[in-house]
């Protein structure tokens, strides 16, 4: 299948910090990104969803000025986490999707832990 | 509101043996269905999948049942190996909207499978 590639795979940050999230398509042309989170013990929940040169739709209860998402290019997606507190630490991860007749691939995910 | 459930939080089977993993779906809306395996820190890897239009698919030796008047879908691996031991996802998507419907998942709570030597 194909690749994407997410980083940073573990990140720890104090609270009150900004955190960066990359997602690239390495062997495709992601024209969408979805965005999930996954909280101990339970499903990946949709966060939203990116088209490439265009602002993201936020699912209901994600506030879109805390979860910001960068997709500039048919490769590389961003999730910046800002003004990160201890209850935004989640496992986040990333599935891009050309578009085509074929499935979303997932990154490996980033477990992010706010201190 | 879960609209992709997993009933069963755990399943240990041994090795040999037949594994079945259950899924329910609520959402009427759902014509596509995908099953994820997936490994601790790691993304989940996608394995199966089945359109509303069939009730069965087989893969080597997973196979992915659809009960549509049922809303129900089942996992079965056989002969199961050791190497299955993850938690493994149900997933639904309602692809007859088109555009990026296509690619959006809903997941179940996922189920932990554990095979034994």
């Amino acid at each position: 299948g194909a690749v994407v590639s997410q980083h940073p795979s573990r990140v720890i940050c104090k609270s009150g910090t900004s955190v960066k999230i990359e997602c690239r398509s390495l062997d495709f042309q992601a024209t969408t990104m979805f965005w999930y989170r996954q909280f101990p013990k339970q499903s990946l929940m949709l966060m939203a969803t990116s088209n490439e040169g265009s602002k993201a739709t936020y699912e209901q209860g994600v506030e879109k000025d805390k979860f910001l998402i960068n997709h500039a290019s048919l490769t590389l997606s961003t999730l910046t986490v800002t003004s990160a507190h201890p209850e935004d630490s989640s496992f986040y991860i990333c599935s891009g999707w050309s578009g085509l007749n074929t499935e979303a691939f997932f990154g490996q995910g980033t477990r992010l832990t706010v201190v | 509101d879960q609209q992709v459930k997993q009933n069963s939080p755990s399943l240990s089977v041994q090795e040999g043996r037949i594994s079945i993993l259950n899924c329910d779906y609520t959402n009427s809306m759902f014509d596509y269905f995908l099953w994820y395996k997936k490994y601790p820190a790691e993304g989940p890897t996608f394995l199966i999948s089945i359109s509303s239009i069939k009730d069965k698919n087989e893969d080597g030796r997973f196979t992915v049942f659809l009960n549509k008047s049922a809303k129900h879908l089942s996992l079965h691996i056989v002969p199961s190996q050791p190497g299955d031991s993850a938690v493994y996802f149900c997933a639904a998507s309602a692809r007859w909207a088109g555009g990026t419907s296509y690619g959006k998942l809903t997941f179940g709570q996922g189920t932990i499978l554990t095979v034994h030597p």
